[in-house]
């Protein structure tokens, strides 16, 4: 099975904090994704990768930068937390297959910045 | 512009028959999505469908697409307590291959009821 794991279910931070939310996934993927889950809104994609060392920006990418240095991890980073930054975090990964781009997700990372 | 539409609240009675509906735009998805959402936990790939077909059934789940109109539905058969989750539908507008994002809908929230 497909195992995408997040560091932290649950994070309390204080604002101006920087933020480090980390993901892994075991399958060797090629693809990897961050997304903000917020209650009727659904999910919003922060930055995705592609590849080592490569990034794309998202739909939301401001007030957040992503790294990739291993294919397997993929880290986002807030650089200097904001109240309006407390949400549910969702990492997923996914491969170029038959059956297009199925994303396996992570259990989710619940921040709250005070 | 690419976007996925969905309602935000079910309401069924165990046993009966639930159907989610949603509407997308972009007519070059080649793959279709539906995920579910247990409280506290990351997205499961629950079915998917690819755009030549307009039914798939697997077990108590049936999803009809209809390209024309651009809408998507899933009908859990026997609705049971556990099936109380949020259910979201995603496109792949891009189609298969390479590292293309999902375009998720808002989630329909699924209460069952005795």
């Amino acid at each position: 099975d497909v195992k995408v794991t997040q560091s932290s279910r649950y994070l309390v931070k204080r604002t101006g904090e920087k933020v480090f939310l980390e993901c892994v996934q075991d399958m060797d993927h090629e693809n990897m994704f961050w997304y903000r889950q917020d209650p009727g809104l659904g999910l919003r994609l922060i930055y995705f990768s592609y590849d080592v060392k490569m990034k794309e920006k998202g739909d939301i990418p401001e007030g957040y930068s992503v790294s990739r240095e291993k294919k397997e991890r993929f880290s986002l980073i807030l650089e200097s937390a904001s109240t309006n930054q407390t949400s549910m975090y969702l990492c997923a990964s996914s491969y170029t297959g038959t059956s297009g781009n199925i994303q396996y997700f992570g259990a989710g990372t619940r921040l709250s910045v005070l | 512009g690419e976007d996925v539409e969905q309602s935000l609240f079910l309401s069924v009675r165990e046993g009966d028959s639930s159907v989610i509906n949603c509407t997308y735009t972009d007519s070059s998805s080649t793959y279709l999505y539906w995920y579910k959402q247990e409280p506290g936990a990351g997205l499961q790939l629950l079915t998917y469908i690819f755009s030549n077909m307009d039914m798939k059934q697997d077990q108590r789940l049936t999803v009809l697409l209809n390209k024309k109109d651009k809408h998507l539905s899933l009908r859990i058969a026997d609705t049971q307590t556990g099936d109380s989750a949020i259910y979201f539908c995603a496109e792949n507008p891009d189609g298969a291959g390479g590292y293309n994002k999902l375009i998720f809908g808002a989630g329909t929230r699924l209460a069952v009821h005795p």
